[in-house]
Protein backbone atom coordinates (compact mmCIF):
# COMPACT_ATOMS: atom_id res chain seq x y z
CA UNK A 1 0.00 0.00 0.00
CA UNK A 2 1.12 3.70 -0.38
CA UNK A 3 3.51 5.23 2.32
CA UNK A 4 4.04 8.57 2.86
CA UNK A 5 6.96 10.12 4.34
CA UNK A 6 7.09 13.36 6.01
CA UNK A 7 10.22 16.03 6.94
CA UNK A 8 10.74 17.96 8.85
CA UNK A 9 8.96 16.66 12.19
CA UNK A 10 9.39 20.48 13.12
CA UNK A 11 10.35 23.45 12.07
CA UNK A 12 11.27 27.07 13.67
CA UNK A 13 11.30 30.00 11.16
CA UNK A 14 11.12 33.41 12.28
CA UNK A 15 7.85 35.65 10.75
CA UNK A 16 8.72 36.82 7.10
CA UNK A 17 10.90 34.08 6.36
CA UNK A 18 9.62 30.80 4.02
CA UNK A 19 9.14 27.66 5.31
CA UNK A 20 9.38 23.96 2.87
CA UNK A 21 7.83 20.90 4.15
CA UNK A 22 8.41 17.88 1.80
CA UNK A 23 6.92 14.50 1.03
CA UNK A 24 7.64 11.62 -0.44
CA UNK A 25 5.60 8.58 -1.46
CA UNK A 26 5.78 5.19 -2.81
CA UNK A 27 2.91 4.26 -4.76
CA UNK A 28 3.50 5.03 -8.29
CA UNK A 29 -0.26 5.33 -8.77
CA UNK A 30 -1.21 7.69 -6.42
CA UNK A 31 -2.30 11.39 -8.58
CA UNK A 32 -3.99 13.11 -6.07
CA UNK A 33 -1.69 15.15 -3.40
CA UNK A 34 -3.60 17.27 -0.06
CA UNK A 35 -2.29 19.12 2.06
CA UNK A 36 -4.20 19.80 5.35
CA UNK A 37 -3.26 22.21 8.46
CA UNK A 38 -4.35 21.23 12.17
CA UNK A 39 -4.13 24.25 14.23
CA UNK A 40 -4.39 23.18 18.38
CA UNK A 41 -7.48 21.81 19.46
CA UNK A 42 -9.08 21.73 15.81
CA UNK A 43 -9.53 18.94 13.39
CA UNK A 44 -7.00 19.34 10.05
CA UNK A 45 -8.59 21.43 7.20
CA UNK A 46 -7.42 21.41 3.76
CA UNK A 47 -5.35 24.56 2.67
CA UNK A 48 -4.03 23.31 -1.31
CA UNK A 49 -4.09 20.47 -3.00
CA UNK A 50 -2.39 19.06 -6.27
CA UNK A 51 -3.27 16.73 -8.81
CA UNK A 52 -0.58 15.07 -11.13
CA UNK A 53 -1.04 16.44 -14.52
CA UNK A 54 0.26 19.60 -13.06
CA UNK A 55 3.42 20.58 -11.56
CA UNK A 56 2.70 23.50 -9.27
CA UNK A 57 -0.01 25.19 -7.83
CA UNK A 58 -0.02 28.66 -5.59
CA UNK A 59 -2.73 30.52 -4.06
CA UNK A 60 -1.51 33.31 -2.19
CA UNK A 61 1.12 33.11 0.27
CA UNK A 62 1.08 29.18 -0.24
CA UNK A 63 1.97 26.98 -3.23
CA UNK A 64 2.79 22.59 -4.15
CA UNK A 65 5.24 21.57 -6.09
CA UNK A 66 4.91 18.15 -7.14
CA UNK A 67 7.59 16.01 -9.10
CA UNK A 68 6.07 12.40 -10.28
CA UNK A 69 9.10 10.90 -11.02
CA UNK A 70 10.98 11.44 -8.32
CA UNK A 71 7.43 10.77 -5.75
CA UNK A 72 8.08 13.81 -4.16
CA UNK A 73 6.01 16.84 -3.36
CA UNK A 74 6.16 20.19 -1.37
CA UNK A 75 4.46 23.03 0.53
CA UNK A 76 5.98 26.17 0.55
CA UNK A 77 4.98 28.91 2.43
CA UNK A 78 6.22 32.48 1.81
CA UNK A 79 5.61 35.66 4.20
CA UNK A 80 5.52 33.66 7.44
CA UNK A 81 2.87 34.99 10.08
CA UNK A 82 2.46 34.17 13.54
CA UNK A 83 -0.80 32.24 11.97
CA UNK A 84 0.72 29.75 10.25
CA UNK A 85 1.75 28.30 13.42
CA UNK A 86 0.28 24.89 13.20
CA UNK A 87 0.92 21.22 12.52
CA UNK A 88 0.93 20.07 8.47
CA UNK A 89 0.44 16.94 6.90
CA UNK A 90 1.14 16.15 3.26
CA UNK A 91 -0.98 13.39 1.77
CA UNK A 92 -1.41 11.37 -1.15
CA UNK A 93 -4.40 8.34 -2.75
CA UNK A 94 -5.65 7.82 -6.19
CA UNK A 95 -8.42 8.98 -7.57
CA UNK A 96 -10.41 7.58 -10.21
CA UNK A 97 -13.70 9.48 -11.49
CA UNK A 98 -15.34 6.04 -12.68
CA UNK A 99 -15.39 4.77 -9.29
CA UNK A 100 -12.13 3.11 -7.93
CA UNK A 101 -10.68 5.08 -5.45
CA UNK A 102 -7.36 4.38 -2.56
CA UNK A 103 -7.51 6.09 0.81
CA UNK A 104 -5.69 9.24 1.82
CA UNK A 105 -2.76 8.38 3.39
CA UNK A 106 -1.21 10.94 5.73
CA UNK A 107 2.31 11.49 6.49
CA UNK A 108 2.96 11.89 10.33
CA UNK A 109 2.95 15.74 10.37
CA UNK A 110 5.15 19.20 10.56
CA UNK A 111 4.69 21.17 13.75
CA UNK A 112 5.64 24.73 12.18
CA UNK A 113 6.53 27.73 14.83
CA UNK A 114 6.92 30.96 13.69
CA UNK A 115 8.34 33.14 15.97
CA UNK A 116 7.17 36.94 15.65
CA UNK B 1 -16.76 25.33 11.70
CA UNK B 2 -16.12 22.33 9.03
CA UNK B 3 -20.02 21.42 9.62
CA UNK B 4 -18.93 18.08 11.23
CA UNK B 5 -19.89 17.06 14.55
CA UNK B 6 -18.09 14.66 16.71
CA UNK B 7 -19.46 13.82 20.19
CA UNK B 8 -18.37 13.50 23.17
CA UNK B 9 -15.22 15.63 22.75
CA UNK B 10 -13.74 13.79 25.77
CA UNK B 11 -13.90 10.61 27.25
CA UNK B 12 -12.21 8.76 29.63
CA UNK B 13 -12.74 5.18 30.75
CA UNK B 14 -11.09 2.02 32.20
CA UNK B 15 -9.22 -0.45 30.39
CA UNK B 16 -11.48 -3.34 29.17
CA UNK B 17 -14.06 -1.08 28.46
CA UNK B 18 -16.28 -0.31 25.60
CA UNK B 19 -17.10 3.28 23.91
CA UNK B 20 -19.34 4.50 20.97
CA UNK B 21 -17.95 7.47 18.80
CA UNK B 22 -20.44 9.86 17.30
CA UNK B 23 -20.15 11.71 14.16
CA UNK B 24 -22.68 13.96 12.26
CA UNK B 25 -21.45 14.30 8.66
CA UNK B 26 -21.85 17.87 6.83
CA UNK B 27 -25.41 18.19 5.51
CA UNK B 28 -25.14 16.38 2.12
CA UNK B 29 -22.04 14.83 2.43
CA UNK B 30 -22.68 10.64 1.37
CA UNK B 31 -19.36 9.57 2.77
CA UNK B 32 -17.94 9.29 6.36
CA UNK B 33 -14.11 8.36 7.47
CA UNK B 34 -12.77 7.58 10.71
CA UNK B 35 -9.03 8.14 11.54
CA UNK B 36 -7.08 7.72 14.74
CA UNK B 37 -4.22 10.42 15.40
CA UNK B 38 -1.75 9.57 17.90
CA UNK B 39 1.53 11.38 18.62
CA UNK B 40 3.80 8.93 16.95
CA UNK B 41 1.34 7.55 14.49
CA UNK B 42 0.43 10.83 12.52
CA UNK B 43 -3.56 9.89 11.34
CA UNK B 44 -4.28 6.75 10.64
CA UNK B 45 -7.24 5.83 8.85
CA UNK B 46 -9.29 3.46 9.74
CA UNK B 47 -12.43 2.70 8.46
CA UNK B 48 -14.71 4.44 5.11
CA UNK B 49 -18.61 4.41 5.02
CA UNK B 50 -20.40 5.39 1.87
CA UNK B 51 -24.16 5.81 1.98
CA UNK B 52 -24.36 3.54 4.39
CA UNK B 53 -22.22 0.43 3.39
CA UNK B 54 -18.58 -0.06 4.25
CA UNK B 55 -16.17 1.66 1.22
CA UNK B 56 -12.65 0.69 2.51
CA UNK B 57 -10.93 -0.35 5.52
CA UNK B 58 -7.79 0.52 6.78
CA UNK B 59 -5.60 -0.28 9.87
CA UNK B 60 -8.75 -0.94 11.95
CA UNK B 61 -8.46 -3.43 14.90
CA UNK B 62 -10.91 -6.49 15.09
CA UNK B 63 -12.16 -5.23 18.96
CA UNK B 64 -13.45 -1.64 16.79
CA UNK B 65 -16.07 -1.68 14.66
CA UNK B 66 -17.98 1.17 13.32
CA UNK B 67 -21.42 1.47 10.63
CA UNK B 68 -22.99 4.28 9.44
CA UNK B 69 -27.18 4.84 9.75
CA UNK B 70 -29.45 5.59 7.58
CA UNK B 71 -29.72 9.67 8.18
CA UNK B 72 -26.18 9.11 7.06
CA UNK B 73 -24.68 10.02 11.22
CA UNK B 74 -21.85 6.86 12.07
CA UNK B 75 -20.79 5.49 14.89
CA UNK B 76 -17.25 3.97 16.05
CA UNK B 77 -17.46 1.52 18.42
CA UNK B 78 -14.34 0.69 20.57
CA UNK B 79 -14.46 -2.89 22.72
CA UNK B 80 -12.13 -4.27 24.88
CA UNK B 81 -9.82 -1.33 25.48
CA UNK B 82 -6.51 -0.90 25.90
CA UNK B 83 -3.99 2.40 27.04
CA UNK B 84 -2.73 2.14 23.63
CA UNK B 85 -6.34 3.18 22.40
CA UNK B 86 -6.21 6.63 23.70
CA UNK B 87 -5.88 8.54 20.82
CA UNK B 88 -8.06 11.68 19.20
CA UNK B 89 -10.29 10.05 17.11
CA UNK B 90 -11.74 12.05 14.15
CA UNK B 91 -13.94 11.44 12.14
CA UNK B 92 -14.29 13.44 8.34
CA UNK B 93 -16.82 13.52 5.65
CA UNK B 94 -16.77 14.34 1.64
CA UNK B 95 -19.57 14.58 -0.93
CA UNK B 96 -18.86 11.61 -2.79
CA UNK B 97 -17.15 8.01 -1.69
CA UNK B 98 -16.51 7.70 -5.82
CA UNK B 99 -12.87 9.94 -5.57
CA UNK B 100 -11.21 11.47 -2.74
CA UNK B 101 -11.58 15.28 -2.72
CA UNK B 102 -11.79 17.31 0.18
CA UNK B 103 -12.41 16.11 3.08
CA UNK B 104 -13.96 17.92 6.05
CA UNK B 105 -13.26 17.24 9.87
CA UNK B 106 -14.57 17.45 12.44
CA UNK B 107 -12.53 18.81 15.96
CA UNK B 108 -12.11 14.90 16.93
CA UNK B 109 -13.50 12.62 20.13
CA UNK B 110 -10.00 12.72 22.77
CA UNK B 111 -10.07 9.34 24.48
CA UNK B 112 -8.10 8.27 27.44
CA UNK B 113 -7.65 4.78 28.56
CA UNK B 114 -6.93 4.47 32.13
Amino acid sequence: GENVEQHPSTLSVQEGDSAVIKCTYSDSASNYFPWYKQELGKGPQLIIDIRSNVGEKKDQRIAVTLNKTAKHFSLHITETQPEDSAVYFCAASYENYGGSQGNLIFGKGTKLSVKP
Amino acid sequence: DSGVTQTPKHLITATGQRVTLRCSPRSGDLSVYWYQQSLDQGLQFLIQYYNGEERAKGNILERFSAQQFPDLHSELNLSSLELGDSALYFCASSVSGGYTGELFFGEGSRLTVL
